[in-house]
């Protein structure tokens, strides 16, 4: 079946422009998590979605940032304002909801964000 | 809180030597312990978890882990690597009290010669 996809796979903007990543997530997962990998470190968490809610979105480093999920599958990360520091990967994973911390996240292959 | 660290940020292996990637994670409760591989620009790919099961885990690829509770390691191995295997390995580790939010490691990158 279909995997997790992302859209765009590259976007680059300007310094002070906003941008939307989307995120499609496999059908049936309820859980949607979004990661920043910036150059030659692991992936951070950003923010998690449990159905059509943000669970945690301790992640996102400031107010410029923000995710919704309106109907429960796909998901929008948008970001205001961009500064030059947000130039990263930007991963999206979805998974199912057992309820018992050892769902598998299945990963999209990213968009990369450039700022200018 | 959890982290993770992998002890080497490079390694270098011939082809058909064994293969360690060491990692230690720090965790107030029972974690999950996943090793994610990422090949150059491809998507992050699950290669085993530990989920309070078996302490020896077997993935794809031919690649296992054990986890030592006592050392709080969750080493990576493979008995004889292949060109295939170069890439970038992530060792992870989650908590069901933390939403099973992934908190990564800093990767180690390994490098195959033939």
């Amino acid at each position: 079946g279909a995997g997790v996809s992302q859209t765009p796979s590259n976007k680059v903007t300007e310094k002070g422009k906003y941008v939307e990543l989307r995120c499609d997530p496999i059908s049936g997962h309820t859980a949607l998590y979004w990661y920043r990998q910036s150059l030659g470190q692991g992936p951070e968490f950003l923010i998690y979605f449990q159905g059509t809610g943000a669970a945690d979105d301790s992640g996102l480093p400031n107010d410029r940032f923000f995710a919704v999920r309106p109907e429960g599958s796909v998901s929008t990360l948008k970001i205001q304002r961009t500064e030059r520091g947000d130039s990263a990967v930007y991963l999206c994973a979805s998974s199912t909801h057992s309820g018992s911390g050892t769902d598998t996240q299945y990963f999209g292959p990213g968009t990369r964000l450039t700022v200018l | 809180a959890q982290s993770v660290t992998q002890l080497d940020s490079h390694v270098s292996v011939s082809e058909g030597t064994p293969v360690l990637l060491r990692c230690n994670y720090s965790s107030s409760y029972s974690p999950s312990l996943f090793w994610y591989v990422q090949h150059p620009n491809k998507g992050l790919q699950l290669l085993l978890k530990y989920t309070s099961a078996a302490t020896l885990v077997k993935g794809i690829n031919g690649f296992e882990a054990e986890f030592k509770k006592s050392e709080t390691s969750f080493h990576l191995t493979k008995p004889s690597a292949h060109m295939s295997d170069a890439a970038e390995y992530f060792c992870v580790v989650s908590l069901l009290a933390a939403g099973n939010k992934l908190t990564f490691g800093g990767g180690t990158r390994v490098l195959v010669k033939p």
